[in-house]
């Protein structure tokens, strides 16, 4: 059964800073591992898309990278601001679904 | 932009009513989903759809079913609403298996 793990669970930074966020899964049979952000009560908004096949993705400040034969991924931040604080999620895409991580909660303070 | 719309932001309903969530997408996406969400748990998967008139149990239909009879819309319904059924609520839609997942803006509902 695919579990996928979250750490660290919070994390607290000043602004400026770089940092990653790191993801694992149990199962390395995967078609794709995806990183979402979500604010305090409300949705998912998706971050990034990486496919099985490929290795990295980046969108402006943010690139995620995967290694799927040891079952990582890392969402690297640069230069943090305050409105990138909010809980960041990692899901794979595994046979019929999307299995979640419980989440990174991020604060960037002024 | 894909867009993924649910009916609702908040609702509250009483312990035994029959209580439908409804989400539209405007992508013409084949795949739907339904998951909910708790503290201490993350998203677990209800149902989800890879065609019109098509439904697959995910990891919790217990007290659930949908119903999808148009390709952009699919509907989970709570057959008699109970009190461990309060929770975030999100709808999803993708092109294919394998492809990006949208989210909608999910729905918080109370049984009371």
């Amino acid at each position: 059964k695919q579990e996928v793990t979250q750490i660290p669970a919070a994390l607290s930074v000043p602004e400026g800073e770089n940092l990653v966020l790191n993801c694992s899964f149990t199962d390395s049979a995967i078609y794709n591992l995806q990183w979402f952000r979500q604010d305090p009560g409300k949705g998912l908004t998706s971050l990034l898309l990486i496919q099985s096949s490929q290795r990295e993705q980046t969108s402006g400040r943010l690139n995620a990278s995967l290694d799927k034969s040891s079952g990582r991924s890392t969402l690297y931040i640069a230069a943090s601001q305050p409105g990138d604080s909010a809980t960041y999620l990692c899901a794979v895409g595994n046979t019929d679904k999307l299995i979640f991580g419980t989440g990174t909660r991020l604060q960037v303070f002024p | 932009d894909v867009k993924v719309t649910q009916s609702s932001r908040y609702l509250v309903k009483r312990t035994g009513e029959k209580v439908f969530l409804e989400c539209v997408q405007d992508m013409d996406h084949e795949n739907m989903f339904w998951y909910r969400q708790d503290p201490g748990l993350g998203l677990r998967l209800i149902y989800f759809s890879y065609d019109v008139k098509m439904k697959e149990k995910g990891d919790i239909p217990e007290g659930y079913s949908v119903s999808r009879e148009k390709k952009e819309r699919f509907s989970l319904i709570l057959e008699s609403a109970s009190t461990n059924q309060t929770s975030m609520y999100l709808c999803a839609s993708s092109l294919l298996r394998d492809t990006e997942a949208f989210f909608g803006q999910g729905t918080r509902l109370t049984v009371v």
